[in-house]
């Protein structure tokens, strides 16, 4: 049971600017809790992309960004890549469900 | 390096049990959080459970609650999950993940290559 909704897809062409967002409400993302972004390449496990609503772990470019206001956030790429192509996720904290929670993820295809 | 290596996945039968472990190295076991998030072929994440760093907090999803068991084990760098009551819906890729600090609610910074469970007849 997925409580973080994202769209299924995203596309773009190389170059551009697309961006995915995470709607909750207030027992996660409305309540105060960071949220986080994870990027799943094909057949590996996921990684960390973005973690406290808008940090990037060290190696991980600065044309990925993310924000976050009341009960959404959305991750930005910038300048979109070829090896950007991958399955995101985002995740936070239910406090209703005492427990972490996923988004539904989004596909990004670069056309 | 931080590594996460999990072990016990394999073919079970519905309603049978598994034991799932994760041994982990290059941080400070003790002082994180530790989870478990599993991913069904072809789906997306679904977080498990977790474990504060002195296990004083534990969190489960509800699709699993009362049928399985997490622990950890500090000085022996290891985290387990004891699986029951098994369904064929339990079938999925189980990652070990370090989380942030020591609480439930942070991000999940390290994750481990997984291992398979396949519940089926």
């Amino acid at each position: 049971q997925s409580v973080l909704t994202q769209p299924p897809s995203v596309s773009g062409a190389p170059g551009q600017r697309v961006t995915i967002s995470c709607t909750g409400s207030d027992s996660n993302l409305g309540s105060n809790y960071d949220v986080h972004w994870y990027q799943q390449l094909p057949g590996t496990a996921p990684r960390l992309l973005i973690y406290d609503n808008n940090n990037r772990p060290s190696g991980v470019p600065d044309r990925f960004s993310g924000s976050k206001s009341a009960t959404s956030a959305s991750l930005a790429i910038a300048g979109l890549q070829a090896e950007d192509e991958a399955d995101y996720y985002c995740q936070s904290y239910d406090s209703s469900l005492t427990g972490n929670v996923f988004g539904t993820g989004t596909k990004v295809t670069v056309l | 390096e931080v590594r996460l290596v999990e072990s016990g996945g394999g073919l079970v039968q519905p309603g049978k049990s598994l034991r799932l472990s994760c041994v982990v190295s290059g941080f400070t076991f003790s002082v994180n959080a530790i989870h478990w998030v599993r991913q069904a072929p072809g789906k997306g994440l679904e977080w498990v459970s977790g474990l504060s760093w002195n296990s004083g907090t534990i969190g489960y999803a509800d699709s699993v609650k009362g049928r399985f068991t997490i622990s950890r084990d500090n000085a022996k760098n290891s985290l387990f999950l004891q699986m029951d009551s098994l369904r064929v819906e339990d079938t999925a890729f189980y990652y070990c993940v370090k989380g942030r600090g020591g609480y439930l609610h942070r991000d999940l910074d390290y994750w481990g290559q997984g291992t398979l469970v396949t519940v089926s007849s």
